[in-house]
């Protein structure tokens, strides 16, 4: 079945260490996002990708980096520049330009030690 | 900067019943809006989308409408059932660019009870 996978389910962090949510899909899709949910708020932008080896900032881009080296792969590393990280992180990916709906993963719970 | 609100943090209803959830947002029509459904510890899955020049949207139970002089979307569940409850979220893209343009709402929380 075709999809998006996402690992770890759930991943802790300790004071100023760096961890990488995983994220792959093989829905053959062009362009690739992350979010963060915070309970309350709307789910925010946090980098995106339209082509392989090319990256945007969102609305929410401090502490975090992302790479694309992959069609298929998309991870985000939560720096220990990011002092709020714990959140439910979603990864999302969409066909690109014109794809009018997004198809989301199970989601990373992060929570900080 | 444009608004999105779902002005029901959480809405209970009985089953076999019509749920009614709105989505308002301010200023310019969107060029459409989206209604996704997502449950506890899930990503959310994309059910409807109407777009800027439609009125309504059928999707089996499911309703969407789209009023652009009260500058609100409303989303009926007919015949609710308890497999119904979850969160739904709404999400606007008010320049048809692309996913990376959507602005999401909060979502309101559906509970269908027995």
């Amino acid at each position: 079945d075709g999809g998006i996978t996402q690992s770890p389910k759930y991943l802790f962090r300790k004071e100023g260490q760096n961890v990488t949510l995983s994220c792959e899909q093989n829905l053959n899709h062009d362009a690739m996002y992350w979010y963060r949910q915070d309970p309350g708020q709307g789910l925010r932008l946090i980098y995106y990708s339209q082509i392989v080896n090319d990256f945007q900032k969102g609305d929410i881009a401090e502490g975090y980096s992302v790479s694309r080296e992959k069609k298929e792969s998309f991870p985000l590393t939560v720096t220990s520049a990011q002092k709020n990280p714990t959140a439910f992180y979603l990864c999302a990916s969409d066909r690109g330009q014109g794809a009018e709906k997004l198809f989301f993963g199970s989601g990373t719970q992060l929570s900080v030690l | 900067s444009q608004k999105i609100e779902q002005n029901s943090e959480a809405l209970n209803i009985q089953e076999g019943k019509t749920a009614t959830l709105t989505c308002n947002y301010t200023n310019y029509s969107p060029a459409y809006l989206q209604w996704y459904r997502q449950d506890p510890g899930r990503g959310p899955v994309f059910l409807l989308l109407i777009r800027e020049n439609e009125k309504e949207k059928r999707k089996e139970r499911l309703k969407v409408t789209f009023d652009t002089t009260l500058k609100q979307s409303l989303f009926h569940i007919t015949a609710s059932q308890p497999a119904d409850s979850a969160t739904y979220l709404c999400a606007l893209d008010y320049s048809g660019a692309g996913s990376y343009q959507l602005t999401f709402g909060k979502g309101t929380k559906l509970s269908v009870i027995p």
